[in-house]
């Protein structure tokens, strides 16, 4: 089992562009995660999804949408990337009790 | 969701036992506590959660005090691989809505020294 895997591991984007970070998971989790990491500090979820065909907002969603393309992918879109996007973001998954989420090795995106 | 307060960083000669300690005086009943560690540059890793039992499992032990306000991560024999940010989380029972959400806070840096 691969796990949780995400796509790119690093990215640099001009400010206003445009891309999407994507995730799967091989584990038949129903819950999947969108954190984000900033230096120095602890994870903030930017969205989540609790089951497949539903959406949530978490923490810091402004910025961002997601989609939950089936029960394995998750992906998170930056419409238009602004410095302050600049961080490391970790995607996870976890079963319907989410006591145990399994992250994935993250992106490294830095906006210029 | 309860506040977590951690020293901000511990050290531990290897092969010792590493005790990183946790309070949440404002935990309620129905809130579990749970540790994940960060080793540099990876995503966090599930070790261990109890709701008012202790509990262990094959990476560490977790007490948690009688009156819930605190409790203990204990790795038993520290190597250098377990040099990593330890976080102490409470979270309430998955029901839901923003449940699912783990609030990570700065958490303690373990530094394991030969």
């Amino acid at each position: 089992n691969a796990g949780v895997t995400q796509t790119p591991k690093f990215q640099v984007l001009k400010t206003g562009q445009s891309m999407t970070l994507q995730c799967a998971q091989d584990m038949n989790h129903n819950s999947m995660y969108w954190y984000r990491q900033d230096p120095g500090m602890g994870l903030r979820l930017i969205y989540y999804s609790a089951s497949e065909g539903t959406t949530d907002k978490g923490e810091v969603p402004n910025g961002y949408n997601v989609s939950r393309l089936n029960k394995r992918e998750f992906s998170l879109r930056l419409e238009s990337a602004a410095p302050s996007q600049t961080s490391v973001y970790f995607c996870a998954s976890s079963d319907s009790q989410g006591h145990e989420q399994y992250f994935g090795p993250g992106t490294r995106l830095t906006v210029t | 969701d309860a506040k977590t307060t951690q020293p901000p960083s511990m050290d531990c000669a290897e092969g010792r036992a590493a005790n990183l300690p946790c309070n949440h005086s404002t935990i309620s009943g129905n809130e579990y506590v749970y540790w994940y560690r960060q080793i540099h540059s990876q995503g966090p890793q599930y070790i261990i959660h109890g709701l008012k039992n202790n509990e262990t499992n094959e990476m560490a032990s977790l007490i948690i005090t009688e009156d819930r306000k605190s409790s203990t991560l204990i790795l038993p024999h520290a190597t250098l691989r377990d040099t990593a940010v330890y976080y102490c989380i409470v979270r309430p029972r998955n029901s839901g809505g923003s449940n699912y959400k783990l609030t990570f806070g700065k958490g303690t840096l373990l530094t394991v020294n030969p």
